[in-house]
């Protein structure tokens, strides 16, 4: 079936330094693409989404960028805080004329942020 | 205040009986979800609905069953069939949107199964 692999499962980083977290995707038709920030115990939040005709979408310092012909995309987050730390989800979905309301999520990949 | 409501918070189940998870959402949407995390494993997709009166199965549906009678009400019924119930169960909701593109779902505050 069809699947999303993250990297890295774990990512541990200084204060204000950088955070990258990438995903691929198999599925050739996706063209839906959202981030999810899950927090301990809490529902997991979309925090930023980009569909198939966008190359790059930035939103503060988060930024997420597509690149269709290798299946990848990935998340940056800058000057992380300690508030940033949390489980993030990639996911991928197909249009809805084929098969788009199942959405396909990666493991996820937890976030420390060291003050 | 607009949402998603699950219950109960945690939920604990006896060999051979059914449980069912309630989940209710005014958001106004059309589609709605269940979805099962375990650890490491993310989000997986057991059952879904487009519409009232309507529901498809996911990718884990064994084991589970849905009814989609009013649109704010999408209840999972985990039933004896399950064999390895425990896990944290999460509802979402969203729009069908007009083109073809997926859109943002939006989650329940979940509902954490575990077996007696």
């Amino acid at each position: 079936g069809e699947n999303v692999e993250q990297h890295p499962s774990t990512l541990s980083v200084q204060e204000g330094d950088s955070a990258v977290i990438k995903c691929t995707y198999s599925d050739s038709a996706s063209n839906y693409f959202p981030w999810y920030k899950q927090e301990l115990g809490k529902r997991p939040q979309l925090i930023i989404d980009i569909r198939s005709n966008v190359g790059e979408k930035k939103d503060q310092r988060i930024a997420v960028t597509l690149n269709k012909t290798a299946k990848h995309f990935s998340l940056h987050i800058t000057e992380t805080q300690p508030e940033d730390s949390a489980v993030y989800f990639c996911a991928a979905s197909p249009p809805y004329s084929k098969g788009g309301f199942k959405t396909i999520f990666g493991a996820g990949t937890r976030l420390f942020v060291k003050a | 205040d607009g949402g998603i409501t699950q219950s109960p918070k945690y939920l604990f189940r006896k060999e051979g009986q059914n449980v069912t998870l309630s989940c209710e959402q005014n958001l106004n949407h059309d589609a709605m979800y269940w979805y099962r995390q375990d650890p490491g494993q993310g989000l997986r997709l057991i059952y879904y609905s487009q519409i009232v009166n309507d529901f498809q199965k996911g990718d884990i549906a064994e084991g589970y069953s849905v009814s989609r009678e009013k649109k704010e009400s999408f209840p999972l019924t985990v039933t004896s069939a399950q064999k390895n119930p425990t896990a944290f169960y999460l509802c979402a909701s969203s729009i069908v949107g007009t083109g073809s593109i997926g859109q943002p779902q939006h989650f329940g505050d979940g509902t954490r199964l575990s077996i007696l």
